[in-house]
């Protein structure tokens, strides 16, 4: 089964580092999403990329998230600085458009802890 | 904008009885539901969706999905629940025709165990 990869599984670092999540989509797909997942918060939309332009962004805090998609196998979500507030599991989706009644397809995230 | 309600925040069944997994559903027009299955240290997975047609879908696992355009609800089910079932079970919904990827809205999530 084809399967959206996400790298590392585990980071744990102290604030105020640099942190880079890594997400390889599903081979084909064309729209990526970002998600933050907290037990206050629940899931959460940061962004998406379709045809690897972003769509939208609002749900990321500007001043230090940001995301790219450098090439269709790679996406990229950066954090800098750091905060502990950050620390959640981060996860990415991958889907298909056109074709709106296709499932988004989620990678197994990443744990992110900030000391 | 659309929205999605999941009422409950925990359904406790014993195994071998039906469970049910409620959510309802706000969006202009028609909807794509779609139902999402999380276990613990995994990503979302992805178990059915109804897009037209017969209101009852079929999905993995012997789960099933009744759509209730009146009620605007789109309820979970299985006949005969399993241990194994025990996950953090999502809805989501996303406006028929609308443009510019398939982004979905979210429920905040039902937390079901079954117990033997």
């Amino acid at each position: 089964d084809a399967r959206v990869t996400q790298t590392p599984r585990h980071k744990v670092t102290e604030m105020g580092q640099e942190v880079t999540m890594r997400c390889q989509p599903i081979l084909g797909h064309n729209t990526v999403f970002w998600y933050r997942q907290t037990m206050m918060q629940g899931l959460e939309l940061l962004a998406y990329f379709r045809n690897r332009a972003p769509l939208d962004d609002s749900g990321m805090p500007k001043d230090r998230f940001s995301a790219e998609m450098p090439d269709a196998t790679l996406a990229t979500l950066k954090i800098q600085p750091s905060e502990p507030r950050d620390s959640a599991v981060y996860f990415c989706a991958s889907g298909l458009v056109p074709g709106g009644n296709q499932p988004q397809h989620f990678g197994d995230g990443t744990r992110l802890s900030i000391l | 904008a659309q929205s999605v309600a999941q009422p409950e925040d925990q359904v406790n069944v014993a195994e071998g009885n039906p469970l049910t997994v409620k959510c309802t559903y706000s969006v202009s027009g028609n909807p794509y539901l779609f139902w999402y299955v999380q276990y613990p240290n995994r990503g979302l997975q992805f178990l059915l969706k109804y897009i037209t047609g017969d209101n009852l879908v079929k999905g993995s696992y012997g789960f099933e999905a009744e759509f209730n355009k009146s009620q605007t609800s789109f309820h979970l089910k299985k006949p005969s629940a399993l241990v194994s079932d025990s996950a953090l079970y999502f809805c989501a919904v996303r406006p028929v025709g609308t443009g510019g990827g398939n982004k979905l809205t979210f429920g905040t999530g039902t937390q079901l165990k079954v117990e033997l």
